[in-house]
């Protein structure tokens, strides 16, 4: 099976830290994607990557950036956690020849 | 503009009962595909069904159909005989073929509670 991992399924930051949300999978997919789920606006795209050390901002970059130094890892920071970002983050992968997407399990961040 | 729209954030349906999730979407790429995602309480994204935008017949998965109406530009879930586990949000969602980055655009989703 296609897994997709996140590193914490619950995580409490305070305000100004830098945070740090893994995500690894196992089956070689090229693209990678970061949403937020939000009560009442469904998943928004943050950032996605279809290649190692390649990025593309998604619908709601600001505050947050990207690094994908392997193909199996896609890491979402957030420079300087505010209380705004509170929210879940899910973490998906596809393959282009698939139509399918393979979420992770989803880490729900709280900054307080 | 909101390219899907869900418009009912939440319903009941008794169980055993059918039910039908609505979904609206907005394109002007001519190939896509749509895609319904249950997620229950515990959070991960399971897809449940994928209709193209040339696909002939409405897709089917088991009690999961999509009755797939393009010149409406909809897509709407229906499920049969529904479950108690069948409780979950649910997310209708859209793939561009234009768009070369396969990212899947979202709607606001809609939370169904069966009822024994």
């Amino acid at each position: 099976d296609v897994k997709v991992t996140q590193s914490s399924r619950y995580l409490v930051k305070r305000t100004g830290e830098k945070v740090f949300l893994e995500c690894v999978q196992d089956m070689d997919h090229e693209n990678m994607f970061w949403y937020r789920q939000d009560p009442g606006l469904g998943l928004r795209l943050i950032y996605f990557s279809y290649d190692v050390k390649m990025k593309e901002k998604g619908d709601i970059p600001e505050g947050y950036s990207v690094s994908r130094e392997k193909k199996e890892r896609f890491s979402l920071i957030l420079e300087s956690a505010s209380t705004n970002q509170t929210s879940m983050y899910l973490c998906a992968s596809s393959s282009p020849n698939l139509y399918g997407y393979t979420f992770g399990s989803g880490t729900r961040l709280t900054v307080v | 503009a909101q390219k899907i729209t869900q418009t009912q954030p939440g319903m009941f349906v008794q169980e055993k009962e059918a039910v039908t999730l609505d979904c609206t979407y907005d394109t002007s790429d001519p190939s896509y595909g749509l895609f319904w995602y249950k997620q229950p309480s515990s959070g991960e994204m399971i897809f449940l069904i994928y209709q193209g935008s040339y696909d002939q017949q409405n897709a089917t998965e088991g009690r999961y159909s999509l009755n797939f109406q393009k010149a409406r530009k909809s897509a709407n879930l229906v499920i049969s005989a529904s479950q108690l586990g069948d409780s979950a949000m649910y997310f209708c969602a859209m793939r561009e073929t234009m768009d070369s980055s396969y990212k899947l655009i979202f709607g606001s989703g809609t939370r169904l509670l069966v009822r024994p």
